[in-house]
Formats: structure tokens, sequence, C-alpha cells
């Protein structure tokens, strides 16, 4: 089993719909969570963390489920300009106490006129 | 406050030769994370390293692969007698703190591609 899994996609879907991603990772151990967006062949951009209580940003839902092991993003109302590849990123639970960041490969949106 | 900064944002080189990438972090980030990203993959973890010191090098290939972060400077990735393989976008990203409670910041990446 992959360390952080993500459903590639693509998500195709209308101005306006809302759409959610799933991300698991496979250890239990792991401590900080984020959801990062990515342009075509630019740089990853964060785009919030994960907390155990759930967070929101806008039209931005994170939240995590530990039980289950997986991190949650939802986006309402979705526009053109969200069109792009998600990345979960999980990091911690390494032995030694290593922080390495482990991103999953990513989903992607495509959100249609 | 400026970002990541990282050149070149192209290189080309043949087989064989040396390939050096540069990375400036965010001023006052001292950790700096660097990452590779084949086409149509996701990002792996190379290397992590603080000023003076590389914390962790468990995703970086053993051979002709290096990398460093002096107390003066930009953190350098140099990757020795390049092969096809090795053509990528490689990401530097920075960071205040251990990453474990922080966030990073990614520069907008060098493109190598290997001839």
């Amino acid at each position: 089993r992959k360390e952080v899994e993500q459903d590639p996609g693509p998500f195709n879907v209308p101005e306006g719909a809302t759409v959610a991603f799933n991300c698991t990772y496979s250890n239990s151990a792991s401590q900080s969570f984020f959801w990062y967006r990515q342009d075509c062949r630019k740089e990853p951009k964060l785009l919030m963390s994960v907390y155990s209580s759930g967070n929101e940003d806008g039209r931005f839902t994170a939240q995590l489920n530990r039980a289950s092991q997986y991190i949650s993003l939802l986006i309402r109302d979705s526009k053109l300009s969200d069109s792009a590849t998600y990345l979960c990123v999980v990091i911690g639970g390494q032995a030694g106490g290593s922080y390495i960041p482990t991103f999953g490969r990513g989903t992607s949106l495509i959100v249609h006129p | 406050n400026a970002g990541v900064m990282q050149n070149p944002r192209h290189l080309v080189r043949r087989r064989g030769q040396e390939a050096r990438l540069r990375c400036s972090p965010m001023k006052g980030h001292s950790h700096v994370y660097w990452y590779r990203q084949l086409p149509e993959e996701g990002l792996k973890f190379m290397v992590y390293l603080q000023k003076e010191n590389i914390i962790d090098e468990s995703g970086m290939p053993k051979e002709r692969f290096s990398a460093e972060f002096p107390k003066e400077g930009p953190s350098i990735l140099r990757i020795q007698q390049v092969v096809r393989g090795d053509s990528a976008a490689y990401f530097c990203a920075s960071s205040p703190r251990q990453s474990g409670v922080g966030e990073q910041y990614f520069g907008p990446g060098t493109r190598l591609t290997v001839t």
C-alpha cells in the first residue's frame, strides 16, 4: 500500500458545482496534514492545513478522519480558476522522528463553463 | 519579502555533464527541501538541509547526487555525470522551522533536460 494515495481523476465539473477529494494515508502515526495546489508545470502552493477539528477557508473545507486514516477537501461553488491538481501532503510518523513530507500524486480538477 | 528563488529555470545538459541547481530560501527560513518531479508523477522528496547540515538525505540517490546549504549563499543540488533519466523538474522549498509544524514555500523549479 502506498504511503499516501489519491484518485488521480480528472474530476470534470461545471462551474458552481461542489466537488470533494479524499486522500488516504498508511501511517497511523502521521502528525500533520496539508493540501497544496499545483497548476500545470508550476510550483505547488499551500492551500490549507488540515486540523483534527476540520477547517474552512472561504469555499474550501478540509477535514481529517484519523480513525479511517484519510483527509478530505471540499470545494463549493467551483470556479474556472479552481482547475488545477490538488496534492495531499502527510508529515511525520517516520522512524527516528523524521519530519519528511510525503506527497500524494495529486487529483486533477477541471472546472468547465 | 521575496519568495523562494531557484536558478536556472531551465537547464540543458548532455549526458555525462554536471548540473548545478541553486535555491535561495525565503528570508528568515533556515530549512530547505529538494524534490524531484517526473512528468505525470508526484513530488518525490530528495534531501532536507539546514544551514551547513544535511538532516535527511534518504530520498537522494547514493551516487552522482549531492546537496549542500552553506553558511552563506544558496543551497546547491549537484548532479554529476547526468543521464537521460535525470530529466525532471527539481523543486526547492523552504520553511521557517521543521516541516512537522510548519508549511513549505516552493520555488518555481528548475527544469533539467538531458540530451
